[in-house]
């Protein structure tokens, strides 16, 4: 497709439960960043990738998130033993290189339980 | 500490008048700037930037000045249309600064309504 896909676009899961949730950004693009949106907030970094170099996590907000995109496009994003403050959406981003616009997924809506 | 600030949480425009969205900053490393929109269950859609080298960007209906004294930028809807109604987020990033990977720095955006 012509933009970045994130799927799945819900996720209900039970806390202390593992999820991924995959982004595929649009095709060419070199830079692939992550964002977590709160309810009534603007996103917020988590991490960074420059092809398949994770350059920036400084963002993430525990060692129980963990990011990678092995071949320098696709990107997954693992929450594990999930708790209810990870309830948000997790947005996803990619830009021709840094510097440029990113463009956004619609994001993975994300409640724990 | 909120790097970006929009202070209108809402701002309700008639169609065909002008909007002006606000936005101000406090870190002066920030050296791009950016308009988002976003419609409900949708992610943010690009509309618009500047670079801190420039005073005004236009691109269509929309127009961004940047003030850098004032730390301050806006943008200019003309005319306003029903569709235009969505939520606008300003975002910044330092792009020329040693160690800064470009990542976005956002405001808690700001919900426009126009009214036909």
């Amino acid at each position: 497709g012509a933009g970045v896909s994130q799927s799945p676009r819900y996720k209900v899961a039970k806390r202390g439960q593992d999820v991924a949730l995959r982004c595929d950004p649009i095709s060419g693009h070199v830079s692939l960043f992550w964002y977590q949106q709160a309810l009534g907030q603007g996103p917020e970094f988590l991490t960074y990738f420059q092809n398949e170099a994770q350059l920036d996590k400084s963002g993430l907000p525990s060692d129980r998130f963990f990011a990678e995109r092995p071949e320098g496009s696709v990107s997954t994003l693992k929450i594990q033993r999930t708790q209810q403050e990870d309830s948000a959406v997790y947005l996803c981003a990619s830009s021709l290189r840094v510097g440029q616009p990113q463009h956004f997924g619609d994001g993975t809506r994300l409640s724990i339980l | 500490d909120q790097q970006v600030k929009q202070n209108s949480p809402s701002l309700s425009v008639q169609e065909g008048r002008i909007s002006i969205l606000n936005c101000d900053y406090t870190n002066s490393m920030f050296d791009y700037f950016l308009w988002y929109k976003k419609y409900p269950a949708e992610g943010p859609t690009f509309l618009i930037s500047i670079s801190s080298i420039k005073d005004k960007n236009e691109d269509g209906r929309f127009t961004v000045f940047l003030n850098k004294s004032a730390k301050h930028l806006s943008l200019h809807i003309v005319p306003s249309q029903p569709g235009d109604s969505a939520v606008y987020f300003c975002a910044a990033s330092a792009r020329n600064y040693g160690g800064s990977q470009g990542n976005l720095i956002f405001g808690k955006g700001t919900k426009l309504s126009v009214k036909p």
